[in-house]
């Protein structure tokens, strides 16, 4: 079965540090995973997805086949990236199962 | 700009009642979704189409349905609303995949934000 886990909730940081969301997969075949992110009183929206391999907003997250895992780094948070971030895996069908999302709270 | 719209921010009903949201996009996307979005539970789905007058059901269909009778509307229907349904749901659409492609982005509407009493 598919499964994305996203084990924590809540991740406080402080400005200037690094930022890691863990995400982690169960498939079966070749995964294709993607990070959503909603910030305050706005609209879900797409932050970066595997295959291409990208940075948006100095985030960058790599896929980890023998880990499964595609975990979103970034080197130095701000303020503006508090958000809630969803991890998700590619169904059929252009369908996708997200995990339950982790809420990053960046504070000075 | 995608364009995901949704009929209502909030909605207050009693239980027992016929609910419908309705969505609407302006981009001529074959595949729309309706999701459900709880705290700790994540982006459900509920149901799917990919087509006019075509569904599927999601992970989560029981007690609602949904209708298509146009590419640009999906609408979401809660038959008998029950308190196990106050939550905030989300539309989204996305084209369709072709070629190489296996997936699109998807594009998500503000969201509806009901409570049933």
């Amino acid at each position: 079965a598919q499964r994305v886990t996203q084990p924590e909730k809540l991740l406080s940081v402080f400005k200037g540090a690094p930022v890691e969301l863990k995400c982690n997969y169960s498939y079966s075949g070749s995964p294709e995973l993607f990070w959503y992110v909603q910030y305050s009183r706005q609209r879900l929206q797409l932050l970066l997805r595997h295959i291409s391999r990208e940075s948006i907003k100095g985030f960058t997250a790599d896929l980890n086949k023998g880990e499964t895992s595609f975990h979103l780094k970034k080197p130095f948070a701000q303020e503006e990236d508090s958000a809630m971030y969803y991890c998700a895996l590619f169904r059929t069908a252009s369908k996708l199962t997200f995990g339950t999302g982790t809420r990053l709270q960046v504070t000075l | 700009d995608v364009k995901v719209t949704q009929s209502s921010r909030y909605l207050v009903k009693r239980t027992g009642e016929k609910v419908f949201l309705e969505c609407v996009q302006d981009m001529d996307h074959e595949n729309m979704f309706w999701y459900r979005q709880d705290p700790g539970l994540g982006l459900r789905l509920i149901y799917f189409s990919y087509d006019v007058k075509m569904k599927e059901k999601g992970d989560i269909p029981e007690g609602y349905s949904v209708s298509r009778e146009k590419k640009e509307r999906f609408s979401l229907i809660l038959e008998s609303a029950s308190t196990n349904q106050t939550s905030m749901y989300l539309c989204a659409s996305s084209p369709a995949v072709k070629g190489g492609s296996s997936y699109n982005e998807q594009f998500f509407g503000p969201g509806t934000r009901l409570t049933v009493l």
